[in-house]
């Protein structure tokens, strides 16, 4: 089955720096990555999501990139806020959904 | 943040009792799955069912069960076989029986075994 790996699990940036977190996959049957973002004690919401005829996708200061030959997926943001502060999940579908183990986004203002 | 709900928040459960965590959505979603969050790791995948009267077992189903006699409901049965059941339990919907598509998660229950 399907394994993803997400890098790294803690993140502490600048507010107005960039951050960048990474994700691998195994299966190459894979076609849909999603990222979510999970704020303390509340649900994890879809922030944008990419599929595998796509290389780059962008929506503001988010943007996610897909390397299919490498298998290999990353989550740019850029200017970050201190809201941008949460528990970010990369996850990896064909006909089912993995998610990576997390990384923890601090923002310092 | 409204289409999917769970309940309750909070769960307290002596060790040997089965609990049942509902999950109820009106998105009209096909697809339903549960999912496990343990402090620093990922969401991991108990059941998920695709369409009525059908699921399959996730990665770690071992000591839960599940029923979907209806469109709109998939409550999760945490049986006393579960041997470390205390975690935070997250219910899914997504419109399609593939995996393809956003999920879209409720609230969560967070069980605790005494």
């Amino acid at each position: 089955g399907e394994n993803v790996e997400q890098h790294p699990s803690t993140l502490s940036v600048q507010e107005g720096d960039s951050a960048v977190i990474k994700c691998t996959y195994s299966d190459s049957a894979s076609n849909y990555f999603p990222w979510y973002k999970q704020e303390l004690g509340k649900r994890p919401q879809l922030i944008i999501d990419i599929r595998s005829n796509v290389g780059e996708k962008k929506d503001q200061r988010i943007a996610v990139t897909l390397n299919k030959t490498a298998k290999h997926f990353s989550l740019h943001i850029t200017e970050t806020q201190p809201e941008d502060s949460a528990v970010y999940f990369c996850a990896a579908s064909y006909n089912d959904m993995r998610f990576g183990a997390g990384t923890r986004l601090t923002v310092k203002p | 943040d409204g289409g999917i709900t769970q309940s309750p928040k909070y769960l307290f459960r002596k060790e040997g009792q089965n609990v049942t965590l509902s999950c109820e959505q009106n998105l009209n979603h096909d697809a339903m799955y549960w999912y496990r969050q343990d402090p620093g790791q990922g969401l991991r995948l108990i059941y998920y069912s695709q369409i009525v009267n059908d699921f399959q077992k996730g990665d770690i189903a071992e000591g839960y069960s599940v029923s979907r006699e209806k469109k709109e409901s998939f409550p999760l049965t945490v049986t006393s076989a579960q041997k470390n059941p205390t975690a935070f339990y997250l219910c899914a919907s997504s419109s399609s029986g593939r995996a393809r598509y956003e999920q879209f998660f409720g609230p969560g229950t967070r069980l605790t075994v005494l």
